[in-house]
């Protein structure tokens, strides 16, 4: 069984429609990274979560610590969202690393 | 701050030849990772370093796969002899060790033919 788990793995959407990514974990944690990575591209950091909720433009990012559950909504969702989203965990705190899930990849159809 | 820089972008070489990747951390950032992504396995954890000293290496496949990092603002990663099944990205981030917060380089498309 995987450590950190994702779903869906594919997402398919229309412009506009309100998105939700899960990400669940078995670990314990010290934080919780949202990643995007635009095709071919490279990886850029959305949010780092160690509790509660974060929110930046049309993204929110939410975390359980007790549930070991996290979620990524996306409103209003637009073309240039579509990307791959990554979740992962940062375990072994300040000596530690991170364990990343599979990754759901999103495309947003005009 | 022009982010963690890392070096070529892409990289197409022949099996059995050594490979080079070079990363440039973030100044003042302490630790440096490397990460191998690939369609199959996702991002993988290769090695990392706290205070250029190599923490965990037991990402890394085989003796083929070595990594240093001389000084704080400098790491490199060489495959010798490298083998198709190496052609993957390959990513290098950075962090300090208080707030955790990662930034990661631009990758290096490695291609083994």
């Amino acid at each position: 069984k995987n450590e950190v788990e994702q779903s869906p793995q594919n997402l398919t959407a229309q412009e506009g429609e309100f998105i939700t990514i899960n990400c669940s974990y078995s670990v314990g944690i010290s934080a919780l990274h949202w990643l995007q990575q635009h095709p071919g591209g490279g990886i850029v950091s959305l949010f780092m979560l160690s509790s509660g909720k974060k929110k930046h433009g049309r993204l929110i990012a939410t975390i359980n610590i007790q549930e070991k559950h996290s979620s990524l909504h996306i409103t209003a969702s637009h073309p240039r969202d579509s990307a791959v989203y990554i979740c992962a965990v940062l375990y072994g705190g300040s000596q530690g690393n991170l364990i990343f899930g599979k990754g759901t990849k999103l495309s947003v159809k005009p | 701050d022009a982010g963690v820089i890392q070096s070529p972008r892409h990289e197409v070489t022949e099996m059995g030849q050594e490979v080079t990747l070079r990363c440039k951390p973030i100044s003042g950032h302490n630790s440096l990772f490397w990460y191998r992504q690939t369609m199959m396995r996702g991002l993988e954890l290769l090695i990392y370093f706290n205070n250029n000293v190599p923490i965990d290496d037991s990402g890394m496949p085989e003796d083929r796969f070595s990594a240093k990092m001389p000084n704080a603002s400098f790491s490199t990663l060489k495959i010798q002899p490298s083998e198709p099944r190496d052609s993957a990205v390959y990513f290098c981030a950075s962090r300090t060790t208080v707030g955790y917060g990662y930034t990661f380089g631009s990758g290096t498309r490695l291609t083994v033919v």
